[in-house]
């Protein structure tokens, strides 16, 4: 199975901060990867899909790049609202994968 | 509006059957990729395997012997049956629906609300 790692595993960031999560594949995945947003007590919510592709809906302020191996989500603002955990995802090939989530906190 | 709304019984002793079915609202099951997806603590989120309009399923292969997804288009749900729970199957359950993709399914773009499924003596 495709391994996905996340870095870092949580951080802590004061409203307003720029905020960058990177999430490396063990193997290559080409853009077939996705985002996610949890908050505690609910299910998880797609933010970008095809590696930088914003879903309908999502902030602005979240982007995303990569390609291959190496990816990163970025919030240029953050807001009280993103203080949550979040999970990178490769539909490249199955078993479909997900990361071990970064929890953004507050500083 | 596409909603999922799931259910199933929550707690189990090990050896039993779980069994969970997710209802689709809004949406046609046609093109996407309906999925079941867990989550613990332990080991985060994990992909429990889909289907797909054809009745085609993908499972993951360390559950494959003991899963069967299914669907009804007739009562727009699908379901999930894992045989022979053990404790390592207390998780949060999720069902989603994936997103079209060249192999098969992609990005999860609607998920249920969760069921915490606890598996104890």
């Amino acid at each position: 199975a495709i391994r996905m790692t996340q870095s870092p595993s949580s951080l802590s960031a004061s409203t307003g901060d720029r905020v960058t999560i990177t999430c490396r594949a063990s193997q290559g995945i080409a853009r077939y990867l996705a985002w996610y947003q949890q908050k505690p007590g609910k299910a998880p919510e797609l933010l970008i899909y095809s590696a930088s592709t914003l879903q309908n809906g999502v902030p602005s302020r979240f982007s995303a790049s990569g390609s291959g191996t190496d990816f990163t989500l970025t919030i240029s603002r953050l807001q009280s609202e993103d203080f949550a955990t979040y999970y990178c995802h490769q539909y490249y090939r199955y078993p479909l994968t997900f990361g071990g989530g970064t929890k953004v906190e507050i500083k | 509006q596409v909603q999922l709304q799931q259910w199933g019984a929550g707690l189990l002793k090990p050896s039993e059957t779980l069994s969970l079915t997710c209802g689709v609202s809004g949406a046609s099951f046609n093109g996407y990729y309906w999925t079941w997806i867990r989550q613990t603590p332990g080991k985060g989120l994990e992909w429990i395997g889909e289907i797909e309009h054809s009745g085609t399923t993908d499972y993951t292969p360390s559950l494959n012997s003991r899963i069967t997804i299914s669907l009804d288009t007739s009562k727009n749900q699908f379901s999930l049956k894992l045989t022979s729970v053990t404790a390592a199957d207390t998780a949060v359950y999720y069902c989603a629906r994936g997103l079209p993709n060249w192999g098969g399914g992609g990005a999860f773009d609607v998920w249920g609300q969760g069921t915490m499924v606890t598996v104890s003596p």
